[in-house]
């Protein structure tokens, strides 16, 4: 089985701090991890993914994340933020070959106030 | 970014009866999926759908629920007949042969009346 926990459902901060929003798996084999980012009444838009190789990716917006094998973790990261960055943050995991299915997290709801 | 739609936005619809939710994937995709996600809960997995068939569904992809794709137009789901607990947000997701990153569209709104 394989589950996805983001811990914070609500992150506020402000504009020009440094923003971590959490991301914890479960999966027995090489998971596949992927950010989304969904601005209200928008599609949910790609942000990132870790496949294989460096753990840190680096995304669109200035956004990266962190792999961490030893501690379950993909933890998304951007810094400085900015209050456009507000939105609801979505982690995800899949499994290895195309079109395989993706497994999210409930989502982090974040505001950035200027 | 690549674009998803999903067409309508919004479907309120009678309990009983059938409905179809129309996804018209990124032009050169070849993997769909459909995605349901209820009000202030996570986002589940229904189905997959490659080559003309089912890949992989999930227990929330019941009896009642179909998919297809005919010769290159939309892909579906179709509901038929539709229950109370299907309302929800319905996500059509897309994506190529080479790649296992997901395109979402906006999602179409059931309300089952």
């Amino acid at each position: 089985a394989q589950s996805v926990d983001q811990p914070d459902a609500h992150v506020t901060l402000s504009e020009g701090a440094s923003l971590e929003l959490r991301c914890s798996y479960s999966y027995s084999a090489a998971p596949y991890l992927f950010w989304y980012v969904q601005y209200p009444g928008q599609s949910l838009q790609f942000l990132l993914k870790y496949i294989t190789g460096d753990t840190v990716v680096k995304g669109t917006k200035g956004f990266e994340a962190e792999f961490r094998k030893s501690n379950s973790s993909f933890n998304l990261k951007k810094s400085p933020a900015h209050w456009s960055d507000s939105a609801k943050y979505f982690c995800a995991l899949g499994q290895q070959g195309t079109g395989s299915k993706l497994s999210f997290g409930k989502g982090a709801k974040l505001t950035v106030s200027p | 970014g690549p674009k998803v739609l999903q067409i309508p936005s919004h479907q309120i619809i009678d309990m009983g009866q059938m409905v179809t939710l129309n996804c018209d994937p990124v032009s050169n995709h070849l993997y769909f999926y459909w995605y349901k996600q209820i009000l202030g809960q996570q986002m589940e997995f229904l189905v997959n759908f490659y080559n003309g068939k089912v890949m992989e569904k999930s227990k929330l992809f019941k009896d009642q629920f179909s998919v297809e794709r005919p010769d290159g137009s939309y892909f579906t789901l179709k509901i038929q007949p539709t229950a109370l607990e299907d309302s929800a947000v319905y996500f059509c997701a897309s994506s190529s042969l080479s790649q296992n990153t997901l395109y979402f569209g906006a999602g179409t709104r059931l309300s089952v009346l």
